[in-house]
C-alpha cells in the first residue's frame, strides 16, 4: 500500500537557523510529489512540487526540496527561518493507477519557529 | 481571483440536524474533493468528483453525501451529524492535469457537533 510518513510530528528550531522537514513515501511506481503548507486559521497552500527532471526544487518563500529515489524521501529545506514560517506543512504524493489517480497527504509537521 | 469559496467557515451544529457546506470554484476546474482534518491524522478524503454528475468515495465516506450538479460547485452534506464528525473541512479543487498541478484548497469550515 502506499503511504506518506512525516517522521517529525513537530519541529521547533531559532529564527535565521537552518530547518528540514522529512518526508518518505511507499510506492511502486513512479510517484508525483508536494508540499503545502497551512498557516494559522487558513486552507493548506502550493509550496513546491516534484514532477520529473532536475531533484533539486525550488518553491516560495525560500523554501527547496530534494527528491532521492534511492532514499524514497522528499525532505523540504530552509537555510534560514523567519518567524513568518511558523505553520504545519504537509508533504502528499499523487500517482496513476487503474484509470484514476490517488493522492495522499501525509500527517503534517508543524513548524515552530522561535524568537 | 482564482479560489475555492467555502462556506461558512465556522458552524456549530447538533446532533441530527442536517447541514451543508458549500463550495464553490471559479478555475473551470474539473476535479473537486472534499477532505477532513483531524491532529494526528492529516488529511482524509471524503469525497471526490472528477466532473459534472460523476462522485465516488474517499477513503472516509460514511455519513456523508456530495453532488456535482454543476461544475464549479461541490457541496458537502451531512444528513444526521454525529460528534465524531466534528472536524475542520477542507474543499479542494484541480484541472484536468491533476496529477501534476497539485490542488487548490479553500480556507476550511471548522465544524461542531454537539
Amino acid at each position: 500500500a502506499q503511504s506518506v510518513t512525516q517522521l517529525d510530528s513537530q519541529v521547533p528550531v531559532f529564527e535565521e537557523a537552518p530547518v528540514e522537514l522529512r518526508c518518505n513515501y511507499s510506492s511502486s511506481v513512479s510517484v508525483y510529489l508536494f508540499w503545502y503548507v497551512q498557516y494559522p486559521n487558513q486552507g493548506l497552500q502550493l509550496l513546491l512540487k516534484y514532477l520529473s527532471g532536475s531533484t533539486l526544487v525550488k518553491g516560495i518563500n525560500g523554501f527547496e526540496a530534494e527528491f532521492n529515489k534511492s532514499q524514497t524521501s522528499f525532505h523540504l529545506r530552509k537555510p534560514s527561518v523567519h518567524i513568518s514560517d511558523t505553520a504545519e506543512y504537509f508533504c502528499a504524493v499523487s500517482k496513476a493507477t487503474s484509470g484514476t489517480y490517488k493522492y495522499i497527504f501525509g500527517t503534517g509537521t508543524r513548524l515552530k519557529v522561535l524568537a | 481571483e482564482a479560489q475555492v469559496t467555502q462556506n461558512p467557515r465556522y458552524l456549530i451544529t447538533v446532533t441530527g440536524k442536517k447541514l451543508t457546506v458549500t463550495c464553490s470554484q471559479n478555475m473551470n476546474h474539473e476535479y473537486m474533493s472534499w477532505y477532513r482534518q483531524d491532529p494526528g491524522l492529516g488529511l482524509r478524503q471524503i469525497y471526490y468528483s472528477m466532473n459534472v454528475e460523476v462522485t465516488d468515495k474517499g477513503d472516509v465516506p460514511e455519513g456523508y453525501k456530495v453532488s456535482r450538479k454543476e461544475k464549479r460547485n461541490f457541496p458537502l452534506i451531512l444528513e444526521s451529524p454525529s460528534p465524531n464528525q466534528t472536524s475542520l473541512y477542507f474543499c479542494a479543487s484541480s484541472g484536468r492535469d491533476r496529477l501534476g498541478n497539485g490542488y487548490t484548497f479553500g480556507s476550511g469550515t471548522r465544524l461542531t457537533v454537539v
